[in-house]
């Protein structure tokens, strides 16, 4: 159990356009959705933390009119990168905690990413 | 900030001896840990943890081992199979929620 399911895989936009990525989890309700962009190389970086029914907690540095998260239900969060530029270009993956999961020391559960490329 | 260094990015092992993964960290409020391992185009999957009261936390293969005062964990792998390689994550959490992940360390183990 505890499945995460994102979509899309890869997605390739125009610059100046949006797009939408979900997170799902398919067989939990997740109290807790976590956004991570990866540059490559580097380490998964925490976007944003989205709890069901309240409006997510942006990191310092994530620009929160830019990338929207919604998280409308227990097992759907959305990001939506607004008026996407190239430098938006990354790799997107989403990760849930399951409810009742105590939150700081229970493994995440991840999606398989979303490769965006801006062109 | 780099809280969480992996700073081998890749390692290879020969089939059968001992992957060894290390992971460095900064922050004294971290006190929980763990390992996952990625495969290409899936997601990371959580592999094994272990708490800051622990130094060494075993499963089947896999062993992980935390140095508190070195701040420094490692993940043993023996014995190293091919299907072990993966891109392994190191990742520190605290009780404020905050968790950092380290950058990877890309294991190929050869037949």
């Amino acid at each position: 159990g505890a499945v995460v399911s994102q979509h899309p895989s890869r997605v390739i936009c125009k610059s100046g356009t949006s797009v939408k990525i979900e997170c799902r989890s398919l067989d939990f309700q997740a109290t807790t959705m976590f956004w991570y962009r990866q540059f490559p190389k580097q380490s998964l970086m925490l976007m944003a933390t989205s709890n069901e029914g309240s409006k997510a907690t942006y990191e310092q540095g994530v620009e929160k009119d830019k990338f929207l998260i919604n998280h409308a239900s227990l097992t759907l969060s959305t990001l939506t990168v607004t008026s996407a530029h190239p430098e938006d270009s990354s790799f997107y993956i989403c990760s849930a905690s399951r409810l009742g999961d105590p939150s700081y020391n229970s493994p995440l559960h991840f999606g398989n990413g979303t490769r965006l490329t801006v062109t | 900030d780099q809280q969480v260094k992996q700073n081998s990015p890749s390692l290879s092992v020969q089939e059968g001896r001992i992957s060894i993964l290390n992971c460095d960290y900064t922050n004294s409020m971290f006190d929980y840990f763990l390992w996952y391992k990625k495969y290409p185009a899936e997601g990371p999957t959580f592999l094994i943890s272990i708490s800051s009261i622990k130094d060494k936390n075993e499963d089947g293969r896999f062993t992980v081992f935390l140095n508190k005062s070195a701040k420094h964990l490692s993940l043993h792998i023996v014995p190293s199979q091919p299907g072990d390689s993966a891109v392994y994550f190191c990742a520190a959490s605290a009780r404020n929620n905050d968790m950092r992940f380290g950058a990877g360390t890309r294991l190929t183990v050869k037949p």
